[in-house]
C-alpha cells in the first residue's frame, strides 16, 4: 500500500527555532507539494517540485521558509527562524503526471502539526 | 478572482438520509475538479476527478457530478463513518497547483 510519509507527526518549538519537516514521496511520483492548513485560510500550496526541480514556490514567505528535493524520495521544508503565526498543519502530496498528459491526482501524507509558541 | 466555495459549511444527517453537498467555481479555464474526503487528524484523501461539464462518477454511497459552474457530492443512504470533512479543489488551465474550497464538515448520526 503505497502511501505518503511526513515527519515529524508533531513539532512543538519556541519561536525564533529553526524547524525543518521531511515527505517521503510515493515511489514512482515525480511531482511533489508542500501545503499549509489553518482553519482560518483552509488548504494553501506553498510550494512544488517536478522531477526533483522547483517550479512554483510563490505561496511561500521566502524570508524564512525553504523547500528542497535532495533527491527524489526526500523532499524537505525548513523554517528559520520560526513565528507563532507559522503554527498550522504541513501537508506532503505527491503525484505522478503521465507522459503527455497534465492531469493527476495527487495523493496526501498525514500532515505534521507545528505549533509554535 | 479565482473562487471556489463550499456549501454548506456544515451538515449532520441521520443514517439513512441522502443529501447533496455543493462546490461552486469561478475560475478562468478548468482543468480539473477533485473532491478529497478529510478525517480528522488525517491528510485529504483522494476521491474523484471530474474533467468535464456532464461526467458523473461513483464510490460505494458517494456520487461526483460536474456542470460549468458548480459540483455536487450526493451521498446516498450515509452511514455514521462517512462523517468526515469533504473538500473540492480545482486545477487551472496551465497550472499544476489546486485550488481548494474550505470544506463541509459531514456529521452523520445514527
Amino acid at each position: 500500500d503505497a502511501r505518503v510519509t511526513q515527519t515529524p507527526r508533531h513539532k512543538v518549538t519556541e519561536m525564533g527555532q529553526e524547524v525543518t519537516m521531511r515527505c517521503q514521496p510515493i515511489l514512482g511520483h515525480n511531482t511533489v507539494f508542500w501545503y499549509r492548513q489553518t482553519m482560518m485560510q483552509g488548504l494553501e500550496l506553498l510550494a512544488y517540485f517536478r522531477n526533483r526541480a522547483p517550479l512554483d514556490d510563490s505561496g511561500m514567505p521566502k524570508d524564512r521558509f525553504s523547500a528542497e528535493m535532495p533527491d527524489a524520495t526526500l523532499a524537505t521544508l525548513k523554517i528559520q527562524p520560526s513565528e507563532p503565526r507559522d503554527s498550522a498543519v504541513y501537508f506532503c502530496a505527491s503525484g505522478l503526471v503521465p507522459i503527455g498528459q497534465d492531469i493527476y491526482e495527487q495523493y496526501f501524507g498525514p500532515g505534521t502539526r507545528l505549533t509554535v509558541t | 478572482e479565482d473562487q471556489v466555495t463550499q456549501s454548506p459549511e456544515a451538515l449532520r444527517l441521520q443514517e439513512g438520509e441522502s443529501s447533496s453537498l455543493n462546490c461552486s467555481y469561478t475560475v478562468s479555464g478548468l482543468r480539473g475538479l477533485f473532491w478529497y474526503r478529510q478525517d480528522p487528524g488525517k491528510g485529504p484523501e483522494f476521491l474523484f476527478t471530474l474533467y468535464s461539464a456532464g461526467e458523473e462518477k461513483e464510490k460505494e454511497r458517494l456520487k461526483a457530478t460536474l456542470t460549468k459552474k458548480e459540483s455536487f457530492l450526493h451521498i446516498t443512504a450515509p452511514k455514521p463513518e462517512d462523517s468526515a470533512t469533504y473538500l473540492c479543489a480545482v486545477r487551472l488551465r496551465g497550472f499544476q497547483k489546486l485550488v481548494f474550497g474550505t470544506g463541509t464538515r459531514l456529521l452523520v448520526s445514527p
